[in-house]
């Protein structure tokens, strides 16, 4: 089955540690990006990649680190500059860019203590 | 900049219709459905591209005005299962492509 899959489901870390989300897709997909998503609030980019070894900052960059050194990966960090890390995290992908369709991720909930 | 979804929240009873509305102050290229149970991931509804064109399928349909900006969702004969929280992504095109902007949602409630 193709599809995108984030682990782990929770994540628990101390503050002032670095923890890194994964994020697979096995749909050959080029463009791959990071949400943030707070309680009842909308998505916010963080990163997007529209290929291999090529990445771009979204709106909430700051705090944040990614790699694109394959296709299919996507790995997030979260870095201990991050002010508020504590959220939902969803990565998504889509064949294209502009005129395509995203595909979610199941998501990982980060908790900061 | 974030499109302003409206309302913010829709309590319908089975079988009721709906409106939600997407408004952004930034010309755009595309605009983009999703809906997201609680707790899980979004899911694709559909996209609407400059032109000012109508989509839809089964009794979910939207449209995309050009010149005001705005793009409607509308939901006819709902069922139980379109509970959620919907979103609308819009992207502005040129030296963002590839970037979606995000609605803040707008709750919808089925009720039997």
């Amino acid at each position: 089955d193709g599809g995108i899959t984030q682990s782990p489901k929770y994540l628990f870390r101390k503050e002032g540690q670095n923890v890194t989300l994964s994020c697979e897709q096995n749909l050959n997909h080029d463009a791959m990006y990071w949400y943030r998503q707070d309680p009842g609030q909308g998505l916010r980019l963080i990163y997007y990649s529209q290929i291999v070894n090529d990445f771009q900052k979204g709106d909430i960059a700051e705090g944040y680190s990614v790699s694109r050194e394959k296709k299919e990966s996507f790995p997030l960090t979260v870095t201990s500059a991050q002010k508020n890390p504590t959220a939902f995290y969803l990565c998504a992908s889509s064949t294209g860019t502009v005129s395509y369709e995203q595909y979610f991720g199941p998501g990982t909930r980060l908790t900061v203590t | 900049q974030q499109p302003v979804q409206s309302p913010q929240a829709v309590i319908l009873r089975e079988g009721e219709d709906a409106v939600i509305n997407c408004s952004s102050s930034k010309a755009l290229y595309s605009v983009h459905w999703y809906r997201q149970k609680h707790g899980e991931a979004p899911v694709f509804l559909m996209i609407l591209l400059k032109g000012g064109e109508q989509k839809g399928h089964d009794k979910i349909s939207a449209s995309f005005n050009e010149k005001k900006q705005q793009s409607s969702l509308y939901l006819t004969a709902s069922q139980l299962s379109y509970s959620g929280t919907y979103f609308c992504g819009a992207n502005a095109g040129g030296t963002s492509y590839g970037k979606l902007t995000f609605g803040q949602g707008t709750i919808l409630t089925v009720h039997p």
